[in-house]
């Protein structure tokens, strides 16, 4: 079936240090949207990139869709205590309606 | 956060016995979804409603069933409880369903004993 690729699964960094995660899907994608998950929280929305090769930045954040729009990346630079938590990748499949997530990067800051 | 509120936010159930989870939302969207997250699963769809009365099943359905009689109002239905189903139930809110963000209720944490 049709699965997303998460990596690295955790990732420990000294805060100030840069962070990526990435993501790799076996379909094509129509979309790709990143959501961030503090522990015991809820899943929150932070973009959604649709177009081929799309770059979007948010202050530190920097996404990136891929040119086939099989894979995407998140990068973090220099990390602060504040990025903790598990960031999930997910995306639709043509007009399919549910999502396909990503298992998650679990981000780790020492202070 | 965003009109989107889950009941109970706990439970403790004994195996066997049914359970029912509730979604509730203000902001009059379509798309309604039930997940499960585990530890080293991530989120897992359950079922899914596309409108009031229109639902479809996701990876993880079986012994669950939903029901969604107002566009307002999407419930899960354990309908017999297993120690298997102790989880994280998230529901989730979409005004188009594969074009922008999805919202997120806070959660119900089950257990199954």
């Amino acid at each position: 079936g049709q699965q997303v690729m998460q990596i690295p699964q955790y990732q420990h960094v000294q805060e100030g240090e840069d962070f990526t995660t990435y993501c790799n899907s076996s379909t094509t994608l129509s979309n790709i949207q990143w959501y961030k998950q503090r522990l015991g929280g809820h899943p929150v929305f932070l973009i959604q990139l649709v177009k081929s090769g799309e770059v979007k930045k948010q202050k530190r954040l920097t996404f990136q869709f891929g040119e086939a729009k099989k894979n995407s990346s998140l990068h973090i630079t220099a990390t602060q205590t504040t990025d903790v938590g598990t960031y999930f990748c997910a995306g639709n499949a043509g007009n399919n309606r549910k999502l396909i997530w990503g298992l998650g990067t679990s981000l780790a800051v020492n202070p | 956060d965003a009109g989107i509120t889950q009941s109970p936010r706990h439970k403790v159930t004994e195996t066997g016995t049914p359970v029912t989870l509730r979604c509730h939302q203000t902001e009059n969207h379509r798309y309604m979804y039930w997940y499960r997250q585990d530890p080293g699963h991530g989120l897992r769809l359950i079922h899914y409603s596309y409108g009031v009365k229109d639902t479809d099943k996701g990876e993880v359905s079986d012994g669950y069933s939903v029901s969604r009689s107002k566009t307002e109002d999407f419930l899960l239905t354990l309908e017999s409880a297993t120690s298997s189903q102790t989880s994280v139930y998230f529901c989730a809110i979409s005004e188009s369903g594969w074009a922008g963000e999805d919202t997120f209720g806070s959660g119900t944490r089950l257990t199954v004993v």
